[in-house]
């Protein structure tokens, strides 16, 4: 089992639409998750942090956790093509360094 | 200071010879990354310094790779007797260990190519 696990898309959504990405982890004793985003040949870039059991928005995310159950998401409310990027879900599992899943591609169709 | 600098930014070699990556984090932070990315795959660590000290390696990492951060500022990670395998992309991240929270600033990464 991985520790980190995405679906690895592609996910497509029409422009203005709700995206949901989804991801879960295998070490229950991890505290903080975050959600990076990264373009096609760049580098990733944070967009989420989250720490306690509930939703955390800023402007057009959102992303949710719910350590009992030991999941992870992010939905982008109004959705543009500039959201096109491949999205990380990184995990600190305590062991110094975050833990990545493989990503999940999302397009975004105009 | 603009951020985490890495270079080369591309690196193409041949097979067998030794390719040296360097990344210069951000001024002040005290704790330097090394992940690896291939394509379609997120980034998988490789190594961590705190200071000079090298607190952390990957059991993925092959003895063949080898890095330091010999002032506690800049880092290298140097590839020997390359293999095409090693193709990928190579990210330098950085953080400051007060800042609580493992959040991580990344590089541009250097992208080698074996060929």
């Amino acid at each position: 089992q991985k520790e980190v696990e995405q679906n690895s898309g592609p996910l497509s959504v029409p422009e203005g639409a709700i995206a949901s990405l989804n991801c879960t982890y295998s070490d229950r004793v991890s505290q903080s998750f975050f959600w990076y985003r990264q373009y096609s040949g760049k580098s990733p870039e944070l967009i989420m942090s989250i720490y306690s059991n509930g939703d955390k928005e800023d402007g057009r995310f959102t992303a949710q956790l719910n350590k009992a159950s030991q999941y992870v998401s992010l939905l982008i409310r109004d959705s543009q093509p500039s959201d096109s990027a491949t999205y990380l879900c990184a995990v600190d599992t305590g062991r110094r360094a975050l833990t990545f899943g493989s990503g999940t591609r999302l397009q975004v169709q105009p | 200071d603009t951020g985490v600098s890495q270079d080369p930014r591309h690196k193409i070699t041949k097979r067998g010879q030794n390719v040296t990556f360097r990344c210069d984090p951000i001024s002040e932070h005290n704790r330097l990354y090394w992940y690896r990315q291939t394509l379609g795959q997120g980034p998988e660590f490789l190594t961590y310094f705190q200071n000079e000290a090298q607190l952390e390696k990957s059991r993925l990492l092959s003895n063949r790779f080898s890095a330091e951060r010999p002032k506690g500022s800049f880092s290298t990670l140097e590839i020997q007797r390359t293999e095409q395998g090693d193709s990928a992309m190579y990210l330098c991240a950085s953080r400051q260990q007060s800042s609580g929270a493992n959040v991580l600033t990344f590089g541009a990464g250097s992208r080698l190519t074996v060929l």
